[in-house]
């Protein structure tokens, strides 16, 4: 199965924009890249995905390298409820979704 | 925004009783999944179901596991004799879509204490 590799943790102070970073350099050219959170005591949730190009949602823009072999979520402005573990997660076809360890994030007040 | 409702949000069973924990997809969804969670730990796939079966299960998924779509409405998971190990959340799923274009819809979870 393709991998992911992000820091263990990371932390950002409020209002000023968060990058967190995903290294997948065994992607393969059918592979998509999703982000997901976990919120404290909450389920999972869909943040955005992208195959080639950058994304842009109303949570989050995803920057996808020309290679692709890493990509980083950008979080334009943390605030406190944007404290939660960030799941990068490598999806072929029809593979379904699996959870790594993620990136825990804290935001500062 | 359409949610996937789990319930109970909590529940407290005795070590072999049996439980079923009940989630309500998104409505148009089709593709339904349970994962788990323990303490502490990763979420883990459980199964995923699609048009009446399971698509595929992992090796947590035993004989003690089943699930079902009893109408067109909720999906469920049954645990049949429950175990002190069964203790952890369990969070239901659906998608739209099968393939790696679709994300998944997460419910908030059910937290299973088995005592």
């Amino acid at each position: 199965d393709a991998k992911t590799t992000q820091p263990n943790s990371m932390e950002s102070n409020e209002e000023e924009p968060v990058h967190l970073p995903c290294n997948h350099s065994t992607i393969s050219g059918t592979d998509y890249i999703h982000w997901y959170r976990q919120l404290p005591s909450q389920g999972p949730e869909y943040v955005i995905h992208g195959l080639t190009s950058n994304v842009n949602n109303r949570m989050a823009s995803l920057a996808i390298a020309e290679d692709r072999k890493s990509s980083t979520l950008i979080l334009h402005r943390a605030t406190l409820r944007d404290a939660a573990v960030y799941y990068c997660i490598l999806r072929t076809s029809y593979d379904k979704v699996i959870f790594g360890p993620g990136t825990s994030l804290s935001v500062i007040p | 925004e359409p949610e996937v409702t789990q319930t109970p949000s909590h529940q407290v069973t005795q070590m072999g009783q049996e439980v079923i924990l009940r989630c309500v997809p998104i409505s148009n969804h089709l593709y339904f999944y349970w994962y788990r969670q323990i303490l502490g730990q990763k979420v883990e796939f459980l199964v995923s179901f699609y048009n009446n079966e399971i698509s595929e299960k992992s090796e947590i998924f035993d004989d003690q596991f089943s699930v079902e779509r009893p109408d067109g409405s909720n999906f469920t998971l049954k645990i049949r004799s429950t175990k002190l190990e069964d203790s952890a959340m369990y969070f239901c799923a659906s998608s739209v879509g099968q393939g790696a274009a679709y994300g998944y819809t997460f419910g908030s979870g059910t937290r299973l204490t088995v005592v």
